[in-house]
């Protein structure tokens, strides 16, 4: 079964660029989340999607969105990029489930801002 | 302000101890809690997963859960050096909510 892929792994922008990241979940999970992961902050929840529909978003600046297609495949899309933008950023697929059901996470996409 | 706090470490452990993780968290209504396991440069790999009090055994690890003293722990029985990474403790709540990670404790194994 393949597991959650993610594309590209590795991106190199400069300061106001924008940035699309892309999702392909596990078969069948039709739940995707965001996190953004930095040394300093660790894990940092950015949001999650269910059946094309946001249901919860972190604490983030509104350049930061995303969106979900029928496939359940996932982008997060990142405007006028800062270099404190720079991170891994992961996307992580699920059964959507009461409580929460176990979260598989792809390989990430390293950002640099330069 | 739900928080998840874990010793950042290092803990360091000789090869075939037990390695115990800890983590604690402040949000009471937290109803699933899980163990990822994160080598440098990858991606966090989810090793366990508990959602009743008690422990939950699978391998080497055994996941032990006390709501009561809102804290959940991780043990690695016969620890190897391949077990050197960093630990992350995550919560759940409602479906759909995010989880909630600890900012992990990095486990060394020693041959």
């Amino acid at each position: 079964k393949a597991g959650v892929t993610q594309t590209p792994r590795y991106l190199i922008k400069t300061r106001g660029q924008q940035v699309t990241l892309s999702c392909s979940p596990i078969s069948g999970h039709r739940s995707v989340s965001w996190y953004q992961q930095t040394p300093g902050q660790g894990l940092q929840f950015l949001f999650e999607y269910f059946s094309e529909t946001q249901r919860n978003k972190g604490n983030f600046p509104g350049r930061f969105s995303g969106r979900q297609f029928s496939n359940s495949r996932s982008e997060m899309n990142v405007s006028t990029l800062e270099l404190g933008d720079s991170a891994l950023y992961l996307c992580a697929s699920s059964l959507p489930g009461q409580p929460n059901t176990e979260a598989f996470f792809g390989q990430g996409t390293r950002l640099t801002v330069v | 302000q739900k928080e998840v706090e874990q010793n950042s470490g290092p803990l360091s452990v000789p090869e075939g101890a037990i390695a115990s993780l800890n983590c604690t968290y402040s949000d009471r209504g937290s109803q699933s809690f899980f163990w990822y396991r994160q080598y440098s440069g990858k991606s966090p790999e989810l090793i366990m997963s508990i959602y009743s009090n008690g422990d939950k055994e699978d391998g080497r690890f055994t996941a032990q859960l006390n709501k009561a003293s809102q804290y959940v722990s991780l043990l690695i029985r016969d620890s190897q050096p391949s077990d050197s990474a960093t630990y992350l403790c995550a919560l759940g709540g409602q479906a759909g909510t995010a989880l909630i990670f600890g900012k992990g404790t990095t486990l060394s194994v020693s041959s």
